[in-house]
């Protein structure tokens, strides 16, 4: 079965810094990857998916993720952070699989500072 | 599009009551999937449904049902609700097949006392 681990609980940035969430998972063949953002009180909202070829992907609001199969690592970036960013992030991982079920990690609460 | 509905928001019950949370999307999305998020768990998955009258178990079904009688209608039953049932519960909708994400709805919390 797979899984995925997200190392970080909270992380604290400063306006305007980058960013860097980490996300491991556990899967014997290749894995379909998302990173969902959930603003509070809210449902989730997916930035971005990756599934095959290039192994950085772009996402919405400025995100990207690039896919390392050697670290099994899917880590999220954002070059310079936005106050608007603070939220909780989840990293999920799909498998070939009938009902396309995806296994979600523990989530990254992020805070960002004026 | 309103995208996925879910009701009530909130909502409060007794040990050993019963409720039925409610989930419909207007997206025409055969796949349906109801998660509840604890916190610094993540989202688990409860039941999912990959069509109408088709459901099957997730990683954690015990104490909950669940119906699947049209493509828009998703709804999670709790029968005797219990201290550990509460949680926010989570129904999303996906178009299926491997790699397509999810739609979420915005949640229902529910605190059982």
């Amino acid at each position: 079965a797979q899984s995925v681990t997200q190392p970080d609980i909270h992380i604290t940035v400063s306006e305007g810094a980058s960013l860097e969430l980490r996300c491991n998972y556990s899967y014997g063949a290749t894995p379909y990857l998302f990173w969902y953002v959930q603003s509070p009180g809210q449902g989730l909202q997916l930035l971005l998916k990756y599934f095959s070829g290039d192994t950085l992907v772009q996402g919405i609001k400025g995100f990207e993720a690039e896919f390392k199969r050697s670290q099994s690592s899917f880590n999220l970036r954002k070059p310079s952070v936005h106050w608007s960013d603070a939220a909780e992030y989840f990293c999920a991982v799909g498998a070939l699989n009938a009902g396309n079920m995806l296994t979600f990690g523990g989530g990254t609460r992020l805070m960002v500072k004026p | 599009n309103a995208g996925v509905t879910q009701t009530p928001k909130f909502r409060i019950l007794k040990i050993g009551q019963s409720m039925t949370l409610q989930c419909t999307q207007d997206m025409n999305h055969n796949y349906m999937y109801w998660y509840r998020q604890d916190p610094g768990m993540g989202l688990k998955l409860i039941y999912y449904s990959v069509g109408a009258g088709i459901t099957d178990k997730g990683e954690v079904p015990n104490g909950y049902n669940v119906s699947r009688s049209t493509t828009e209608d998703f709804p999670l039953r709790l029968e005797l609700a219990a201290p550990s049932q509460t949680s926010v519960y989570f129904c999303a909708s996906s178009y299926g097949g491997q790699g397509y994400g999810y739609t979420f709805g915005s949640g229902t919390r529910l605190t059982v006392v």
